[in-house]
């Protein structure tokens, strides 16, 4: 069974510092890996995702994460921090066999 | 159309009332899901459609009943909930089926339930 792997539960940060947020996941076959975020009060909207190409993925709102199969991770960066990225963030993966696995999020607190 | 809507937003219901959650999607998806979303914690998969097909329950108690009308509309029956059931349920949808790669979901806004 895949599984998802998020390391921080909780990350806070001053406006303009640099993000990223670990994600591992466990499945060893070909896999689709998502970020998503939930504002406040907010429903799950996708940053971003990898299905295949370039490892390199960019998302919306500034957001960018780097598929290294080797390492089974799917880190998501962001250069410069805003107090309106305060949120959870979630990574998720899903197999030819699996439905979407969720990790368990981070909360990004982004001070002004 | 891409998007999934859901009805009520908002919903408010005694132990012993009967109630259903509605959700619609127009993209022509052959997929649809129903998640159970407890505060700070991730989306929970509780029911998978396929091709209006129930293919997929997560061990759901019988209190949360699904439906696929059809292939634009999913519905949650609920009967009989008990307060730890307040959550937010989010409905998704899906071009290819679930276990297929290349699989991406999207959610609608979710109906924020409470159970009194």
């Amino acid at each position: 069974a895949q599984s998802v792997s998020q390391h921080n539960h909780h990350v806070i940060l001053s406006e303009a510092a640099s993000l990223e947020l670990g994600c591992n996941y466990s499945y060893g076959g070909t896999v689709n890996l998502f970020w998503y975020v939930q504002y406040p009060g907010q429903h799950l909207q996708l940053l971003l995702k990898y299905f295949s190409g370039d490892p390199l993925v960019k998302g919306i709102k500034g957001f960018e994460a780097e598929f290294i199969k080797s390492k089974f991770s799917f880190n998501l960066r962001k250069p410069s921090v805003q107090w309106s990225d305060t949120a959870e963030y979630f990574c998720a993966v899903n197999s030819g066999y699996s439905t979407l696995t969720f990790g368990k999020g981070t909360m990004l607190l982004v001070s002004p | 159309d891409t998007e999934v809507t859901q009805t009520p937003k908002h919903l408010v219901m005694g132990m012993t009332n009967k109630k259903s959650l509605k959700c619609e999607q127009h993209m022509g998806h052959r997929a649809m899901y129903w998640y159970k979303q407890k505060a700070k914690k991730p989306p929970e998969l509780m029911f998978v459609y396929s091709y209006e097909k129930l293919s997929i329950n997560e061990s759901v108690p019988s209190r949360f009943s699904p439906e696929c009308p059809n292939s634009s509309l999913l519905n949650l029956h609920l009967h009989a909930l008990q307060p730890e059931d307040s959550a937010l349920y989010l409905c998704a949808s899906s071009k290819r089926l679930a276990g297929e790669g290349n699989n991406e979901q999207f959610f609608g806004p979710g109906t924020r339930l409470t159970v009194l």
